[in-house]
């Protein structure tokens, strides 16, 4: 089982509409989770963070944490062709205390 | 977040030789990170390196071949040594600031020929 998975996509949404993005983990121990934006030849960006379970919204971006479930969600409100990129899932390694394990990433495509 | 860049941000390479990758923050962090990412891939992580320490490696990847330096809270540098094509990648460090998000360099686009 990989340690933190997200579908690939591409993940293909409307300008204006709602992007939901998932990520499942394996580690119960994890403590933090982040989401990143990477744009192709960028480095990645860090776009939200969070760490108990519920809701965190900044902006257009919510991100949802279940540690029961083991889930980790992104939502972007009303898509713009700018958030065209991949996301990625990042979640703390729970016996090194700050490194991360990072999914796949899912390519987002907002379409005008 | 931190400002962090990295050089050289590109290199070509002949297999056989060692490229060193610096990193240099614009604050001072105590816990630095290199990952890399392969073409088409998600990060995976090479090492943790702090400051006063040895660098804490991750499982497939060895000192002899990667080298890190940490000499002081700004600066640090990874040592991609005897290259070989399967080393062309993205390399990239990243800084943690309170309380624990980590932020990334522009990253060096590495190939080896």
């Amino acid at each position: 089982q990989k340690e933190v998975e997200q579908n690939s996509g591409p993940l293909s949404v409307p300008e204006g509409a709602i992007a939901s993005l998932n990520c499942t983990y394996s580690d119960r121990g994890s403590q933090s989770f982040f989401w990143y934006r990477q744009y192709s030849g960028k480095s990645p960006e860090l776009i939200m963070s969070i760490y108990s379970n519920g809701d965190k919204e900044d902006g257009r971006f919510t991100a949802q944490l279940n540690k029961a479930s083991q889930y980790v969600s992104l939502l972007i409100r009303d898509s713009q062709p700018s958030d065209s990129a991949t996301y990625l899932c990042a979640v703390s390694k729970a016996n090194s205390g700050y490194a991360l394990n990072f999914g796949k990433g899912t390519s987002l495509l907002v379409t005008p | 977040s931190a400002v962090i860049s990295q050089k050289p941000s590109r290199d070509i390479c002949q297999r056989g030789t060692s490229l060193t990758i610096q990193c240099q923050v614009d604050s001072q962090v105590t816990m630095m990170f290199w990952y890399r990412q392969q073409p088409g891939q998600s990060l995976t992580l090479i090492a943790t390196a702090n400051q006063g320490s040895e660098a804490t490696y991750e499982s497939g990847f060895v000192i002899d071949k990667f080298p890190i330096s940490r000499p002081n809270l700004t600066f640090s540098t990874l040592t991609v040594s005897n290259m070989s094509p399967e080393d062309s990648s993205i390399y990239l460090c990243s800084v943690r600031t309170a309380p624990y998000e980590q932020y990334f360099g522009p990253g060096t686009r590495l190939t080896v020929t």
